[in-house]
C-alpha cells in the first residue's frame, strides 16, 4: 500500500499568513494527488486534483504543486474561513490512501 | 449535485447494517462511486469503489469479505452491506462520487454526502 505522510500535523497561523502543507508518498504517484478541506462536523470538500488543478469554485489563494513523491498545498493569504483540517489523497492505485491530516488553527 | 446517505445507527459487534446513498443532479450511471469512512476524531479511510455498471469493485483489505458495495443505477442509489461488524468499524461513512479526467485517468472524490454515523458497540 502507498503511505501518505503529511507535515506538519498541525500549525497555528494568522489571517493573511502564507501557509504551506507538505505531503509525501512512499512511492512515486506521478501527479495522482488530491487535496481536501474538512471543517468540523462537515464532509470533506475537494480543493485540488491532479496535484495542481484547482477545483471549480475554489478560491485562487489555494494552489498545489509537486509530482512523484513530494507535494505541497499552499494558501497564499490565509482567510478566517480557511481554518480547517486538510488532507492529501493518492489516486494512483488501490487501496486509495489519505494523509493523516493537517489542522490549521488560529494563532 | 447532491448525495444523501441513510441507514446508520447502533449495532452490536458481529451484527449487520446496510447503508444507502441517493444521488441527484447528475447522471449517476456514468460515474464510479465510493464509500469513505472516518472514525471519531481520526482521519479519512477509503472503504470501497464500484464501477459505473457495477462490474468492478474494489475494497480496502480491512473490510474484504465483510462489506459488499453495490448500486442500482435505475434508482440512482449506492449501497454498502456491512456484515460481521467490529468495534473498529465505528465511523462516519461518506458516499462520494469519483470524478475523473479521461486522458490521464486522474480521479478524485467530489462531491461527498453529509455522512452517516455507524456505531458498533455492545
Amino acid at each position: 500500500d502507498i503511505q501518505m505522510t503529511q507535515s506538519p500535523s498541525s500549525l497555528s497561523a494568522s489571517v493573511g499568513d502564507r501557509v504551506t502543507i507538505t505531503c509525501r508518498a512512499s512511492q512515486s504517484i506521478s501527479s495522482y494527488l488530491n487535496w481536501y478541506q474538512q471543517k468540523p462536523g462537515k464532509a470533506p470538500e475537494l480543493l485540488i486534483y491532479a496535484a495542481s488543478s484547482l477545483q471549480s469554485g475554489v478560491p485562487s489563494r489555494f494552489s498545489g504543486s509537486g509530482s512523484g513523491t513530494d507535494f505541497t498545498l499552499t494558501i497564499s493569504s490565509l482567510q478566517p474561513e480557511d481554518f480547517a483540517t486538510y488532507y492529501c489523497q493518492q489516486s494512483y492505485t488501490a487501496p486509495l490512501t489519505f494523509g493523516g491530516g493537517t489542522k490549521v488553527e488560529i494563532k | 449535485v447532491q448525495l444523501v446517505e441513510s441507514g446508520g445507527g447502533l449495532v452490536q459487534p458481529g451484527g449487520s447494517l446496510r447503508l444507502s446513498c441517493i444521488a441527484s443532479g447528475f447522471d449517476f450511471s456514468r460515474f464510479w462511486m465510493s464509500w469513505v469512512r472516518q472514525a471519531p476524531g481520526k482521519g479519512l479511510e477509503w472503504v470501497a469503489n464500484i464501477k459505473e455498471d457495477g462490474s468492478e469493485k474494489k475494497y480496502v483489505d480491512s473490510v474484504k469479505g465483510r462489506f459488499t458495495i453495490s448500486r442500482d443505477n435505475a434508482k440512482k442509489s449506492l449501497y454498502v452491506q456491512m456484515n460481521s461488524l467490529r468495534v473498529e468499524d465505528t465511523a462516519v461513512y461518506y458516499c462520494a462520487r469519483v470524478g475523473h479526467q479521461e486522458v490521464f485517468g486522474y480521479n478524485w472524490f467530489d462531491p461527498w454526502g453529509q455522512g452517516v454515523l455507524v456505531t458498533v458497540s455492545s
